[in-house]
């Protein structure tokens, strides 16, 4: 069965960095984009961006351009997102979704919550 | 970007009501249309794609449209565990962005 296990909760300090990990299993590694998406406290879902885990292209959202990078690991199957100079309001549940094409965004992360605090 | 205004906001309904809840594109997104469900301290739980297309074990009770650029999801027959915050994305073009959120609630 499709399962993306995310990695533990974080807690750092405002201008830090914080990398998630996303390990996919299940199904083709390599078929299937993976999308992060976030969700502040009482807010919507946002989208964040997406990596193409075949040949590691990315595609990110405006609004986190030149503050995320994500990047993927064929051996483990694994995705990674790394969000740098983190302030208060990137606290939030971050959450790895499988793409399409078959089944788009049936598939998430059991979510990953990063406090970001003085 | 593509701009998905999600409405209402919020909506009261009744155990066995049908409701619809609408999203409309800034531009024209083919059927890249997919709907979630979510509930307080839960991963949004995909019920729809491709605009009218159920997620496997979806039940029947929900269903999607399109017309033009406007989507709409309907819930039919509402229980209790309908009763939750619905979102629409478009997926197609990135950067994908999602609706504001539609949060059903009983009457």
């Amino acid at each position: 069965q499709v399962q993306l296990v995310q990695s533990g909760a974080e807690v750092e300090k405002p201008g830090a960095s914080v990398k998630i990990s996303c390990k996919a299993s299940g199904y083709t590694f390599i078929s299937h984009y993976i999308h992060w998406v976030r969700q502040a406290p009482g807010q919507g879902p946002e989208w964040m961006g997406a990596i193409n885990p075949r040949g590691s292209t990315t595609s990110y959202a405006q609004n986190f351009q030149g503050r995320v990078t994500m990047t993927r690991d064929t051996s483990t199957s694994t995705v990674y997102m790394e969000l740098s100079s983190l302030r208060s309001e990137d606290t939030a549940v971050y959450y790895c979704v499988r793409g399409g094409p078959e089944y788009p965004f049936n598939f998430w992360g059991q979510g990953t919550l990063v406090t970001v605090s003085s | 970007d593509i701009q998905m205004t999600q409405s209402p906001s919020s909506l009261s309904a009744s155990v066995g009501d049908r409701v619809t809840i609408t999203c409309r594109a800034s531009q024209g997104i083919s059927s890249y249309l997919a709907w979630f469900q979510q509930k307080p301290g839960k991963a949004p739980k995909s019920l729809i794609y491709a605009a009218s297309t159920l997620q496997s074990g979806v039940p029947s009770k929900f269903s999607g449209s399109a017309s033009g650029t406007d989507f709409t999801l309907t819930i039919s027959s509402l229980q209790p565990e309908d009763f939750a915050t619905y979102y629409c994305l478009q997926y197609n073009s990135m950067p994908y962005t999602f609706g504001q959120g539609t949060k059903l609630e009983i009457k």
